[in-house]
């Protein structure tokens, strides 16, 4: 039950497009369409942003967009804006258990 | 409305035990899987384990032992106690309920655990 992989930190110039990746195994990612992505601002709880590799919930901008491609999720960030720089998460489920990623920084410029 | 409210900050001692509640309101609570994480300085979220509707839970290795996650239908609220604290234990605890699948929709505030000497 190892923590997903993602890396530690991307930056984008507002407008600009980003995408975080989440690496897992086939055990977890590359088994189950149960990945979701949750943004969190220093000091807040976790908000979901992405659940079921590409659904959004109401209320979360049109700009954030999930995929996944074997082992590996990712969550792209169109039209950065100020407001989206936040640590995200990635979290997979793996049969009775939950991972989590490590967590990316995103700094927007 | 929907929502998750934890106990206060705490702090304890190396060896002490700590145990936190989540109350839950705005929901039919034993309908829902509900899930502990914690976020430790420096560090990504971590998960802890969950409840089910039956009271059934399931710990990941890294605290099988150590943690326990129980619940009172009475008055909706669940709890997390984690055993023979170290520094590490040092973090933001959370809960979260589960629509299906592992999303999280609702969390907790947060409760802020400070191990200390």
């Amino acid at each position: 039950q190892s923590a997903l992989t993602q890396s530690r930190s991307v930056s984008g110039s507002p407008g600009q497009s980003v995408t975080i990746s989440c690496i897992g195994t086939s055990s977890d990612v590359g088994g189950y369409n149960h990945v979701s992505w949750y943004q969190q601002h220093p000091g807040k709880a976790p908000k979901l942003m992405i659940y079921d590799v590409t659904k959004r919930p109401s209320g979360v901008p049109d700009r954030f967009s999930g995929s996944k491609s074997g082992n590996t999720a990712s969550l792209t960030i169109s039209g950065l804006q100020a407001e989206d720089e936040a640590d995200y998460y990635c979290c997979s489920y793996a049969g009775f258990y939950t991972l989590f990623g490590g967590g990316t920084k995103l700094t927007v410029l | 409305q929907v929502q998750l409210v934890q106990s206060g900050a705490e702090v304890k001692k190396p060896g002490a035990s700590v145990k936190v509640s989540c109350k839950a309101s705005g929901y039919t609570f034993t309908a829902y899987y509900l899930h502990w994480a914690r976020l430790a300085p420096g560090q990504g979220l971590e998960w802890m384990g969950w409840i089910n509707p039956d009271g059934d839970t399931r710990y990941p290795q890294t605290f099988q032992g150590r943690v326990s996650m129980t619940r009172d239908t009475s008055i909706s609220t669940a709890y997390m106690e984690l055993n023979s604290l170290t520094s590490d234990d040092t973090a933001v605890y959370y809960c979260a309920r589960d629509t299906g699948g592992n999303v999280f929709h609702i969390w907790g505030q947060g409760t802020m655990v400070t191990v200390s000497s």
